[in-house]
């Protein structure tokens, strides 16, 4: 099957900084990527949808200042949260979306990165 | 809107069977997933329901009714590793997935 790789699996970093966190597809080309969040014993939340080669659309209350996403090939889109808050501190999962060779898509996910700022 | 319920938490003995409902109004649909996520990690496809009826594969079965806006994901001899949240998901009529808000299923001994 399809297999998504997310980098890091997790990252402490001090509030204030940035950090960037990686989604691959490592054996499909993904036009359309997905980045969610999800806190402790709620379920995902999508923050934004990335398209290769276009501007993310982000979903409603989620800050595409604070929450830089960039899909520049079609194995690749980046999620940077700048300026982290501790309220930032979350679990992000990306997952890809592929057809194969099925008449649907199906999203597979990367493993997650648990993001704690201090 | 589109909204997609289910139940929040259910509790089953092991080597039983136990049934999650979930209903949904979104606009337009292009089928139906259940995931299942263990906690601290991410979600695993399960299913994948377009048509009417029962798919089933091994011990996890999943049901659609498209006309009720209804389906169920059905897990028989439950085991104890089975214990984690299963989240519906519906694709609308832009191929977006619309999630429910996951039933987390504890398996007791």
């Amino acid at each position: 099957g399809a297999v998504v790789s997310q980098h890091p699996s997790w990252v402490i970093c001090k509030s204030g900084t940035s950090v960037k966190i990686e989604c691959r597809s490592l054996d499909f080309q993904a036009t359309t990527m997905f980045w969610y969040r999800q806190f402790p014993k709620q379920s995902l939340m999508l923050m934004a949808t990335s398209n290769e080669g276009s501007k993310a659309t982000y979903e409603q209350g989620v800050e595409k200042d604070k929450f830089l996403i960039n899909h520049a090939s079609l194995t690749l889109s980046t999620l940077t949260v700048t300026s982290a808050h501790p309220e930032d501190s979350s679990f992000y999962i990306c997952s890809a979306r592929d057809q194969g060779d099925r008449d649907y898509y199906e999203q597979y996910f990367g493993p997650g990165t648990r993001l704690t700022v201090t | 809107g589109q909204n997609i319920d289910q139940p929040t938490e259910m509790t089953a003995t092991e080597g039983a069977i136990v049934q999650i409902n979930c209903t949904y109004q979104t606009s337009g649909f292009n089928g139906l997933f259940w995931y299942q996520q263990h906690a601290g990690e991410a979600p695993t496809f399960l299913s994948y329901n377009v048509l009417d009826g029962l798919e089933e594969k091994g011990r996890f079965s999943s049901f659609l009714s498209r006309s009720k806006g209804y389906s169920y994901l059905l897990l028989k001899e439950l085991q104890m590793k089975d214990s984690a949240s299963y989240l519906c998901a519906v694709t609308d009529s832009n191929y977006q997935l619309i999630w429910g808000a996951g039933t987390k299923l504890i398996i007791k001994p």
